[in-house]
């Protein structure tokens, strides 16, 4: 039974373009929220993370929107780039261990 | 900062023998290590959750004599898996936790590919 579910499963963007990944969780016990993003035979790499009391936060073109009462949160790629193509997963965490959301696959044409 | 290394990084080995992995945190010391595994295009699974000196916490459905664990220091932190069978195949990640670092912050290895034959 997964805890966190993520949409869409893939994606694709043209260069330039904003990319938005959304995540839903249930369990109101949770209190981290990070995304990580990873390359074919690579480990997972923190981009982003947020706490429930703040609403956004926002590294360098990656974004993460948080909706408490929706117990909702997305991540928006914006202008995006070649590089950027991978897979990214959200994760949502309580006392010290993470569940992760099945993962989305963007592809960005150049 | 916040380096965790994984040795080694494939390793292919015949059905019946035990392979070791080791995760080490290069520039930080863990407090608490864990182990995922993860299947071509799924998300990761964790393992188990393994803490310096005590014995590891295994989730439901993971054998625990199968999937060896040991956490000798707070940067190293070994996964032995023993009697390898071909659906033993898999990607393993490991990642951990810095002790100075805020609550949930984890930082993954590279991963191993484990290829049993």
């Amino acid at each position: 039974q997964q805890q966190v579910k993520q949409s869409p499963q893939s994606l694709i963007v043209q260069k330039g373009g904003i990319s938005i990944i959304n995540c839903a969780y249930e369990n109101t016990a949770f209190d981290y929220f990070p995304w990580y993003q990873q390359f074919p035979g690579k480990g997972p790499a923190l981009l982003i993370a947020i706490r429930p009391d703040v609403s956004e936060k926002k590294e360098g073109r990656f974004t993460i929107s948080f909706n408490k009462s929706a117990k909702q949160f997305s991540l928006h790629i914006m202008d995006s780039q070649p590089g950027d193509s991978a897979t990214y997963f959200c994760a949502a965490g309580n006392d010290y261990k993470l569940s992760f959301g099945a993962g989305t696959t963007v592809t960005v044409r150049a | 900062g916040a380096v965790v290394s994984q040795h080694p990084s494939w390793v292919i080995c015949k059905s019946g023998t035990s392979v070791k992995i080791e995760c080490r945190s290069l520039d930080f010391q863990a407090t608490t290590m864990f182990w995922y595994r993860q299947f071509p295009k799924q998300s990761l699974m964790l393992m188990a959750t393994s803490n310096e000196g005590s014995k590891a916490t295994y989730e439901q459905g993971v054998e625990k004599d199968k999937f060896l664990i040991n956490h000798a220091s707070l940067t190293l932190s070994t996964l032995t898996v023993t009697s390898a069978h071909p659906e033993d195949s898999s990607f393993y990640i490991c990642s951990a936790s810095p002790m100075a670092g805020p609550d949930n912050e984890q930082f993954f290895g590279p991963g191993t590919r484990l290829t049993v034959l």
